[in-house]
């Protein structure tokens, strides 16, 4: 079955405790990427990457790193969570071309106190 | 960056009632034309992607239609039932046919039994 998981599901932290999101695929996609969804702002995009070792900047890249060392992994990082970042995260996959839908990971919601 | 604009913001039908949605995006430099349903609690899933002008395309009671000349896509629900209760993304590229989606902030749809 195509699936997208990310861990972990739920998260509430503090201030400045770093924190990696993770994010697997497993339907070879060379495509991932994240995005944050925020009430009345819709889903941006925080980085992304097309293929292993290529990686770039979405929308809001700000206070976030991300890497590509396999193509089935795509980690979010957050150095030092600071409580703008409290949010909904979803992570995505797809084949290469944008005229191929995007597979969503399950969410994962981050509380930073 | 481009703005892909969906209206309405949200929508209250009766069961039984058919509705349709409207996600606008510039025209210019098209390549694709994606739409997800999302439920709460849930991740979007993709319902279709649209690459043709004059596309239509149908997946039981949901059809969408695509002009990319004049730059909008409407997405129709014919008989709504409670279960198609969701929000409804459209999202275009930008960036080439390897680029990344930018998306609508969703037209948020509610159907009363």
């Amino acid at each position: 079955e195509a699936q997208v998981t990310q861990n972990p599901r739920y998260l509430i932290t503090v201030t400045g405790k770093k924190l990696t999101v993770t994010c697997s695929q497993n339907m070879n996609h060379e495509y991932m990427s994240w995005y944050r969804q925020d009430p009345g702002l819709g889903l941006r995009q925080i980085y992304y990457s097309m293929n292993v070792e290529v990686t770039d900047k979405g929308d809001v890249p700000e206070g976030y790193k991300v890497s590509r060392k396999e193509k089935r992994n795509f980690p979010l990082i957050l150095e030092s969570p600071s409580p703008n970042q409290t949010s909904l995260y979803f992570c995505a996959a797809r084949r290469g071309g944008v005229n191929n839908e995007q597979f969503f990971g399950p969410g994962t919601r981050l509380t930073v106190l | 960056i481009l703005n892909v604009e969906q209206s309405p913001q949200s929508l209250h039908v009766q069961e039984g009632d058919s509705t349709n949605f409207t996600c606008s995006f510039p025209s210019s430099n098209f390549y694709a034309l994606h739409w997800y349903r999302w439920e709460t609690a849930k991740s979007p899933e993709a319902l279709f992607v649209m690459t043709l002008n004059g596309d239509e395309k149908k997946k039981g009671r949901i059809s969408a239609t695509l002009n990319t000349k004049e730059g909008y896509s409407y997405l129709y629900i014919k008989g709504s039932q409670p279960e198609d209760s969701a929000t409804y993304l459209c999202a275009s590229n930008y960036g080439g046919s390897q680029g990344n989606l930018i998306f609508g902030k969703g037209t948020k749809l509610s159907v009363k039994p």
